[in-house]
């Protein structure tokens, strides 16, 4: 398996535009976790999908992300409009079952946004 | 509910010395425990896990961890540290039925 993969690896756009991240899980695993990585506020956790339905998005910042998950192998993370503090690394991670108990969570590379 | 504390965000050890990385945690039932590690420009990956039965499990690379109850800690160890460990590690807790929390990681430096 090619593990969880996410695209594209780095993204460099003006603040104000669109932006959008793409991320496949595993085949099989039926959660997704998106996360998001700063210096200053670490790993946090934006949204979780279990079975392609949104669980938990009481980590998305601001009604400028949305986070979709049509089918069972593509999700997207977006950002409109983009701001500068918005640059981090996003992480897309899935896992077997339901979010939580003693599931691993496997972790795509990583986008690494850049907003300028 | 559940949390977890990892003391210290950096770690510095000499190169064949022992790797000590504290996390404590907090929940109001029996917890999973994990540790990840998140190696440069890269995703996390898990190193190890408690779930139920054994209290020191053994993961990849010759890390170990030990879960003791009493002391709700889950400290990860090493006897020797190799310049490949250099990384990030990261303790999360999970209870059934929650998403897992992930503390905010311990920064492994390894001195040649």
């Amino acid at each position: 398996d090619a593990g969880v993969i996410q695209s594209p690896r780095h993204e460099v756009t003006e603040m104000g535009q669109e932006v959008t991240l793409r991320c496949k899980p595993i085949s099989g695993h039926n959660s997704l976790f998106w996360y998001r990585q700063t210096m200053m506020r670490g790993l946090e956790l934006l949204i979780y999908f279990n079975n392609n339905v949104p669980i938990d998005d009481s980590g998305m910042p601001e009604d400028r992300f949305s986070a979709k998950m049509p089918n069972a192998s593509f999700s997207t993370l977006k950002i409109q409009p983009s701001e500068p503090r918005d640059s981090a690394v996003y992480f897309c991670a899935s896992s077997l079952g339901l979010a939580g108990g003693n599931n691993e969570q496997f972790f795509g590379p990583g986008t690494r946004l850049t907003v300028l | 509910a559940q949390s977890v504390t990892q003391l210290g965000s950096h770690v510095s050890v000499s190169e064949g010395a022992l790797v000590l990385l504290r996390c404590n945690y907090s929940s109001s039932v029996p917890p999973y425990l994990f540790w990840y590690v998140q190696y440069p420009n890269q995703g996390l990956q898990l190193l190890l896990k408690y779930t139920t039965g054994a209290t020191l499990v053994k993961g990849i690379n010759g890390f170990e961890a030990e879960f003791k109850k009493s002391e709700t800690s889950f400290h990860l160890t090493k006897p020797s540290a190799h310049m490949s460990d250099a990384a990030e590690y990261f303790c999360a807790v999970s209870e059934l039925g929650q998403k897992v929390t992930f503390g905010t990681g311990t920064k492994l430096q390894v001195i040649p």
